[in-house]
Parts: C-alpha cells; sequence; structure tokens
C-alpha cells in the first residue's frame, strides 16, 4: 500500500535534547513537507523540500533542520533551541503542485 | 499577504441534519488553489478537494457539496444527511500556484464538526 509513515507516534522529550521524527513516503513524490499543528490551531509550515539535498524554510523554521538525501524520507530535528516544541508534527508529499497527502503524525511532548 | 478565515470554531448538530462550513480567503494572486482536509479524532489529515481558481463550478460528491464563490472569496462546504462518522475538525486551505514542484498550503484555524446521534 502507498502512502506515508511517521515515526514515532508519540514522543517524550527532556528539555535541552534534541529529538528526531521520522517520516518515509512510497508514492514516489517529490516533494516533502512538514507541519506543526498546536491545539485549536491551524497546521503551520516548518520546512519543505522540492527534490533530493533541497529544502527551503517555512514560515516557522527557528529551532528545527531537517534533510534529505532520499526521496523517500524527510526527518525532522527539533533542536534545543526550539523554545515550544510540544505540538503535534505533520508530514506530508505531494506530486508537483498537486494536493498533499499526510502521514498520521507523531505527538511530541517535552517533559 | 495570504489568509484563510473560518469563523465557525465549534458547530454540533444532530445526525441527518445539513451543515455549512464556511471559509473565507484572502489574497492577491490571480491564480491559485483552495482545498478542504478532514482531520478525524486519529489526527490524520485527509483529502477531500482541490479547486482550481478559474474553476467557479460547484462540485458535488455523495452527500458533500463546495460552493466556490470568487467574488466573495469564499469556499463553502456543505455535508446533506450528516452522519456520527462525519465528525471532526475541517480545515480550508490556500495555495498559489508557482509553477515549482511545491505548493506552500496557508491553513484556517479549522471547525470542528461534532454530530450527535
Amino acid at each position: 500500500d502507498g502512502g506515508i509513515t511517521q515515526s514515532p507516534k508519540y514522543l517524550f522529550r527532556k528539555e535541552g535534547q534534541n529529538v528526531t521524527l521520522s517520516c518515509e513516503q512510497n508514492l514516489n513524490h517529490d516533494a516533502m513537507y512538514w507541519y506543526r499543528q498546536d491545539p485549536g490551531q491551524g497546521l503551520r509550515l516548518i520546512y519543505y523540500s522540492q527534490i533530493v539535498n533541497d529544502f527551503q524554510k517555512g514560515d516557522i523554521a527557528e529551532g528545527y533542520s531537517v534533510s534529505r538525501e532520499k526521496k523517500e524520507s524527510f526527518p525532522l530535528t527539533v533542536t534545543s533551541a526550539q523554545k515550544n516544541p510540544t505540538a503535534f508534527y505533520l508530514c506530508a508529499s505531494s506530486y508537483g503542485g498537486n494536493e498533499q497527502f499526510f502521514g498520521p503524525g507523531t505527538r511530541l511532548t517535552v517533559l | 499577504a495570504q489568509k484563510v478565515t473560518q469563523a465557525q470554531t465549534e458547530i454540533s448538530v444532530v445526525e441527518k441534519e445539513d451543515v455549512t462550513l464556511d471559509c473565507v480567503y484572502e489574497t492577491r494572486d490571480t491564480t491559485y488553489y483552495l482545498f478542504w482536509y478532514k482531520q478525524p479524532p486519529s489526527g490524520e489529515l485527509v483529502f477531500l478537494i482541490r479547486r482550481n481558481s478559474f474553476d467557479e463550478q460547484n462540485e458535488i460528491s455523495g452527500r458533500y457539496s463546495w460552493n466556490f464563490q470568487k467574488s466573495t472569496s469564499s469556499f463553502n462546504f456543505t455535508i446533506t444527511a450528516s452522519q456520527v462518522v462525519d465528525s471532526a475538525v475541517y480545515f480550508c486551505a490556500l495555495s498559489e500556484v508557482t509553477g515549482g514542484a511545491t505548493n506552500k498550503l496557508i491553513f484556517g484555524t479549522g471547525t470542528l464538526l461534532a454530530v450527535q446521534p
């Protein structure tokens, strides 16, 4: 089955730690995205990538980093510089500028 | 700047009622896309529809219908004969058409729809 997988589903982090969220897709999509969702809020774009080895900052990139070494994978690292990292993180992919398809999300909680 | 407004934070209806979710957008672009996504309690966003700014025809898919009016910058979503399974948060989103390999989506804050049995 084609789709997007994210792991882990739940993640707990101590303050000062970096954590990496995984996103994998087997849809053969070139473009991939990371969004953050806070309670009662819409989604906000963190980073996006159009092609392997290339990515751009979204609206709220501070405190986050990404890599795109393979077409299928777009991991997101939440660094200790992110002041308020507790949120629901969603990964998406698209074929060109078409509709985006989303993964099941990772819920990150800072203890 | 691009913006999407979903003024209805929460809506509660009884099963079999019709319900309309409002979406108003702002953009200076002449070419753009509008989207609706459904987010059930599981959290994953489910794509419902994409509409090109040049296509103002209304769309119907089963119990779902969409009304796109450029004159009022609105893209409203109606569910006919609502069911409990329709309970979810619904997001409206806007993207500019860049001709590139990506589209940056601007999301509204969502409308929580609760359908009571």
